[in-house]
């Protein structure tokens, strides 16, 4: 059972800011938020992660409230390169859950 | 970031032979890698989780005589499909935890193809 919820898509034109938020109400405390893009017949690429707050790096920036039973992943400035799906995962470090489980993603279209 | 890479890139194989997948870690040593396998259009499914000189942990429904983990070293880890058949066929995804033990990475992806 896969531990986030996402939007299964969404719609965005070029130059637009998409936001997508994800849902992960069981967080444990040692988990860590981590994004990831897939493109199709690739591997999934480190987006970004976070534990709290605010993370930003060159691509994207990753807002995750107080609470941590949600996160947001931002990307400003979309282009058409990026289309794809994207995951929101928790866990993943060297503790019990260790693991990344993934959900359904949300597949980005960006139309020109 | 850290690299994954994984060889080769696709194969197509006989209904009935066994094909190895490698996944190497490239710049750093991988004390666990994650074996996945992904069908067009779905979400990518956990199949076993390898630990360096220990047997891997498969999750629920993944035939472990099937599908053979090792990893023997601290930048390789192999998954050998025995026995394949045509439902075999799916993308197959290796990832490895970096040093810093917070971030997972991910080969480019295998694609299995078999006849």
């Amino acid at each position: 059972l896969a531990k986030t919820t996402q939007p299964i898509s969404m719609d965005s034109y070029e130059g637009q800011e998409v936001n997508i938020t994800c849902s992960h109400n069981n967080i444990a405390t040692n988990d860590y938020i981590t994004w990831y893009q897939q493109f199709p017949s690739q591997g999934p690429r480190f987006i970004i992660q976070g534990y709290k707050t605010k993370v930003t790096n060159e691509v994207a920036s990753l807002f995750i409230p107080a609470d941590r039973k949600s996160s947001t992943l931002s990307l400003p400035r979309v282009s058409l390169s990026d289309t794809a799906v994207y995951y929101c995962l928790v866990g993943g470090h060297g503790g019990a859950t260790n693991k990344l489980i993934f959900g359904t993603g949300t597949l980005l279209a960006v139309q020109p | 970031g850290a690299v994954v890479s994984q060889h080769p890139s696709r194969v197509i194989c006989k209904s009935g032979t066994s094909v190895k997948i490698e996944c190497r870690s490239l710049d750093f040593q991988a004390t666990t890698m994650f074996w996945y396998r992904q069908f067009p259009k779905q979400s990518l499914m956990l199949m076993a989780t390898s630990n360096e000189g220990s047997k891997a942990t498969y999750e629920q429904g993944v035939e472990k005589d099937k599908f053979l983990i090792n990893h023997a070293s601290l930048t390789l880890s192999t998954l050998t499909v025995t026995s394949a058949h045509p439902e075999d066929s799916s993308f197959y995804i290796c990832s490895a935890r970096g040093a810093a033990g917070n971030t997972i990475y991910f080969g480019e992806g295998s694609w299995l193809t078999v006849v």
